[in-house]
């Protein structure tokens, strides 16, 4: 399976600053997708990252608090756009190799808003 | 509406005993994916296993082994000789093939492992 980075790790910020989120792959996959998981809870996915188009966002996500980027097959961004403290969670990005494929899970980015 | 459920919330057993998680799924398509993942305290998601729904075969991969029973929408996952590294929490989750990108996950077991 494909070796996927997240940066960063951790970071504490304050409420109403954004934060980028980096996915990196190293080799190219058909889809990437970005998670949340609230303290103590399960997976929610928030989007679908399409490559060279706006991302396919789920229901309670919107564009403008999570704007996400892909420009290539190996790498996307997630950004967490002013931040309240109920965003603190753990964010995922996951890739699979085809429409139907397992998905591969990154190590995550542990946000604490403050 | 696809759903799962893991009705384990916390397992806690003593190191070399097995241990089976509990999931049960729900699916209109005849046609779906089920996974379990493994979540340690680390954060990051271990994918352990994947099942077609035409593949009811049970698989064993050393101490790890699944139980899939159509019949009753279970999928079943049993640690044998449990080990301390085995705490973590396991995620059962499901894809049908009419939205197969879209993966629903269970709400997690926490697997604790006493030496």
């Amino acid at each position: 399976s494909a070796v996927i980075s997240q940066k960063p790790s951790r970071d504490i910020c304050q409420r109403g600053t954004s934060l980028t989120i980096q996915c990196q792959v190293d080799s190219q996959v058909t889809m990437m997708f970005w998670y949340r998981q609230q303290p103590g809870q399960s997976l929610t996915l928030i989007a679908t990252a399409n490559q060279g188009s706006e991302a396919t966002y789920e229901s309670g996500f919107v564009i403008d608090k999570f704007p996400i980027s892909r420009p290539n097959l190996t790498f996307s961004t997630l950004t967490v756009s002013n931040m309240s403290p109920e965003d603190s969670s753990i964010y995922l990005c996951s890739v699979s190799s085809g429409y139907t494929d397992t998905q591969y899970f990154g190590p995550g980015t542990r946000l604490t808003v403050l | 509406a696809q759903k799962v459920t893991q009705a384990q919330t916390e397992i806690s057993v003593v190191e070399k005993e097995d241990v089976t998680l509990d999931c049960v799924y729900e699916t209109r398509d005849t046609t779906y994916y089920l996974f379990w993942y493994k979540q340690p305290p680390s954060g990051e998601l271990v994918f352990l296993i994947r099942r077609n729904s035409f593949d009811e075969q049970n698989e064993i991969s050393g101490r790890y082994s699944w139980n899939f029973q159509k019949s009753t929408s279970s999928f079943n996952f049993t640690i044998t000789a449990s080990q301390v590294v085995d705490s973590a929490v396991y995620f059962c989750a499901l894809s049908e093939y009419s939205s197969a990108s879209k993966i629903i996950f269970g709400s997690g077991t926490r697997l604790s492992i006493r030496p």
